[in-house]
Formats: C-alpha cells, structure tokens, sequence
C-alpha cells in the first residue's frame, strides 16, 4: 500500500524565483492538502483540492496556488519567492468519503530561499 | 484566541511515568480530533483519532475528548525515550480545513 509521496526532498532557491512542488497521494485517496510548517510551529493549511479543483484556502497570498491532476496527484507553486517561505512543505492526502477526514502526510519538501 | 491551543513545553518525565498532553480548540462546531506525533526533521505521524466524547486506547496512548469544555488530551503510559518528540493536535469540521497547534514537546528522560 503506497503512502504519499513528495518530490523532491530538498529544494534551495533565490529570492524571486518560482517553485513546482509535487505531491502523490495514498492509494485510494482522491483528496490533498497543502501545509506550510516553518520551524518550532504547527502546519499552517495552503489548500485543499479535489476533484481537480480547489475547495478549500488558509490565508496565503495568490503567490501559493496549486493543481490536481485525474490521478489525484498534485503540484504547489510558489511564485515570487521570498525569504519568508523557506519552510517545510507538507502533503496531505484523505479520501473525501471518509467521514473520519483522517489526513496522511508524506515526507514533505525542504524549501530553503537564499 | 487561537483556534488550537497547546502547551509548546518542553514536558520532562522519567521514563516509564505517564506523559499528559492537553490540547483546547475554540471552534465548536469541531468534529474531528487527532494526535500526530512529529520527530526532529520529519512529517507528522498520526497517532490516535477521536470523534466523540469519553476514551479512546490504543496501546499505551488514551485520548481524551470533553466537547463541552473543548478539550482534547493525550495520555502515554509508560513513556519510552523514543516517544521524545513533538506532539501536535488537530482539528477538524467535516470537509473543512484541518488546524494544528504549535505542539508540545515531550522528554523522555531515561
């Protein structure tokens, strides 16, 4: 049984340059979340797709938008890239039938921004 | 207010005691309660899932949920050092956003 997935594991950008994160989700899970954790804090929630489209936003500027594919995979961009960002990018993934909404996280993203 | 609130520690016991992490929401439309269990440099880890008010065990964790005084707790019994890490609560509403606390850490003190 395959667990998400994330590529790659470590990422260092400049200032103002555009990142592609991409995330697989478990085996059966039509539905994935984004959460940025920067250091010493919870997961802050990006968003949230399904369906191929998104459902559901946390209050982050249109610098962070995202894509799901018909495979339920998923991207996160991050345009514009600021200091600020560099964080640990986490993909979570549920299936939207499940009443629980237990949520799976992959191994996540290092993102440094020099 | 925050919408989950937790304790960021640390939280120190010798190992083989009880460890007692505690979590308080103010969204009372809540549904959904969860403990992820988080080492140095790793994702979260989901420990234990609690939907409704009373115990939940598994093994040597209990959670605990009291909805009316928006409450949600987490007991290990018989702490091991390899429980030492960072314990994060989340929160639910169905098909909405899941929110976490800070965390609290936990040392296992051999």
């Amino acid at each position: 049984d395959a667990g998400v997935t994330q590529s790659p594991t470590h990422l260092i950008k400049t200032r103002g340059q555009q990142v592609t994160l991409r995330c697989s989700p478990k085996s059966g899970h039509d539905t994935v979340s984004w959460y940025q954790q920067a250091l010493g804090q919870g997961p802050q929630f990006i968003f949230q797709y399904y369906e191929e489209e998104e459902r559901q936003r946390g209050n982050f500027p249109d610098r962070f938008s995202g894509h799901q594919f018909p495979n339920y995979s998923s991207e996160l961009n991050v345009n514009a890239l600021l200091l600020g960002d560099s964080a640990l990018y986490l993909c979570a993934s549920n299936l939207r039938a499940d009443p629980t909404d237990t949520q799976y996280f992959g191994p996540g993203t290092r993102l440094t921004v020099l | 207010q925050k919408e989950v609130e937790q304790n960021s520690g640390p939280l120190s016991v010798p190992e083989g005691a009880i460890a007692s992490l505690n979590c308080t929401y103010s969204d009372r439309g809540s549904q959904s309660f969860f403990w992820y269990r988080q080492y140095s440099g790793k994702s979260p880890e989901l420990i234990m899932s609690i939907y409704s008010n009373g115990d939940k065990e598994d093994g040597r964790f209990t959670a605990q949920l009291n909805k009316a005084s928006q409450y949600v707790s987490l007991l290990i019994r018989d702490s091991q050092p390899s429980d030492s890490a960072t314990y994060l609560c989340a929160v639910n509403k169905s098909y909405q956003k899941v929110t976490f606390g800070t965390g609290t850490k936990l040392q296992v003190i051999p």
